[in-house]
This record gives structure tokens, sequence and C-alpha cells, in this order.
């Protein structure tokens, strides 16, 4: 049972254009929603969040929008960097309780110079 | 600044053999986790912490066993290593239970 489900296992744009990760979930008791950033032989680290309250949050280069009725999320990098080259995993947290963090299976971006 | 650390980064074992993953992180967080990656899947917990004395089990808990007897360590242990466990595991802390702060993984292979 995927709560969290990245369709796109692999992404490649071109340096300078637009990069959009998408995420779905199914979970109506996640409310609150993480972008991860993991490159080889690292741990994931954190990107950028959105609150369910929100519908857009907005990190330099980084924007997460929020899409509640249909329970999807999307990540938008504008422009795309070389350097942005690695896997990015959506994950999503319910809320009260202990925020148990669910992971989507990840999409592998890379950037083409 | 050390973060969240793990040892060891490579072990290999053999079928039935035991280990501990250690996990330390010196950010004082309350919430400690451990994931699992497998290729191709994503992170996938396995217990977590949110103090002290207090574990929990996560999605994935069978033949692992935790402990938290410090906020700062928070070990993995595999009884009976079968080849299901080949993955690469990876430690988290976290002060608000939302963004996590991750260790560099270790990478496990049970031959």
């Amino acid at each position: 049972d995927q709560q969290v489900k990245q369709n796109s296992p692999s992404l490649s744009v071109q340096e300078g254009r637009i990069s959009i990760l998408n995420c779905d979930y199914t979970n109506s008791m996640f409310d609150y929603f993480l972008w991860y950033k993991k490159y080889p032989a690292e741990g994931p680290t954190f990107l950028i969040s959105i609150s369910s309250i929100k519908d857009k949050n907005e990190d330099g280069r980084f924007t997460v929008f929020l899409n509640k009725s249909a329970k999807h999320l999307s990540l938008h990098i504008v422009p795309s960097q070389p350097g942005d080259s690695a896997v990015y995993f959506c994950a999503a947290s319910p809320s009260g309780g202990y925020q148990k963090v669910t992971f989507g299976t990840g999409t592998k971006l890379q950037v083409i110079p | 600044n050390a973060g969240v650390t793990q040892t060891p980064k490579f072990r290999i074992l053999k079928i039935g053999q035991s280990m501990t993953l250690q996990c330390a992180q010196d950010m004082n967080h309350n919430y400690m986790y451990w994931y699992r990656q497998d290729p191709g899947m994503g992170l996938k917990l396995i217990y977590y912490s949110v103090g002290a004395g207090i574990t929990d089990k996560g999605e994935v808990p069978n033949g692992y066993n935790v402990s938290r007897s410090t906020t700062e360590d928070f070990p993995l242990r595999l009884e009976l290593a079968a080849p299901s466990q080949t993955s690469v595991y990876f430690c988290a802390s976290s002060y608000s239970g939302r963004e996590l702060f991750f260790g560099e993984g270790s990478r496990l292979t049970v031959l």
C-alpha cells in the first residue's frame, strides 16, 4: 500500500529550463509535505516543505505546489542547474500523533548541460 | 558540527549472524528514526523513537530491534541476518518530527 507515489522514476531536463517533479498521495490524514534531495552515497537532505493550509511555498529556485482536492503536489525547479541532478523524494506526514514521515519511491532528475 | 553519525558505513554479514548499526546525533533532537532503502524503492520506516526510553515499530520492523537509552543514541540491532535485510540503512533525527536530518547511510550485504 504505497501511500505516497512518485510515478516518474526519472526525468531529464536541459540546463536553464524548468524541472517539474510530481507526487500523489492517498492518505487524507497527511497534512504536511516535504521534498528531500539525495545525492549518491549520501543521506537525503531536506529541501522544502508545505503545510496543508497553503497551496504554494517558494524558496529561491524551488517552489512546491499543493492541490489538496487532487491529493497532488509538485516541485518546480527554475532554472534547473547541473548540480540539481539527484534523486528527489516526496514525503508526507499526518496531523497529530508522532508525525511519522512516509516517503515516495523517488524521481531521478538529470539536468543536461 | 557532526549532525547524525552512522557506523559502520559498509558491512558484509553471513546469514544468521547478528550486528548492531550505530547512530548518534548531537543536535539534542527528541525524534529519531531508522529507515531502509532498497533499490528502486522509497525509504521504509523500520523503527522510530520520540524520546529516551520510548520506541515504536514502523512499517517493516520484523528482524530488527532498537533501544533508546539516551537522547543522543539510537542503535539498530539485526538478529539472525537474512538476505532480505540486504539494504542501505539510514538513521535520522528531528526536532519537530517533520523535517528529518539524515546520516550518510550504512550499506549492509547479507550473503
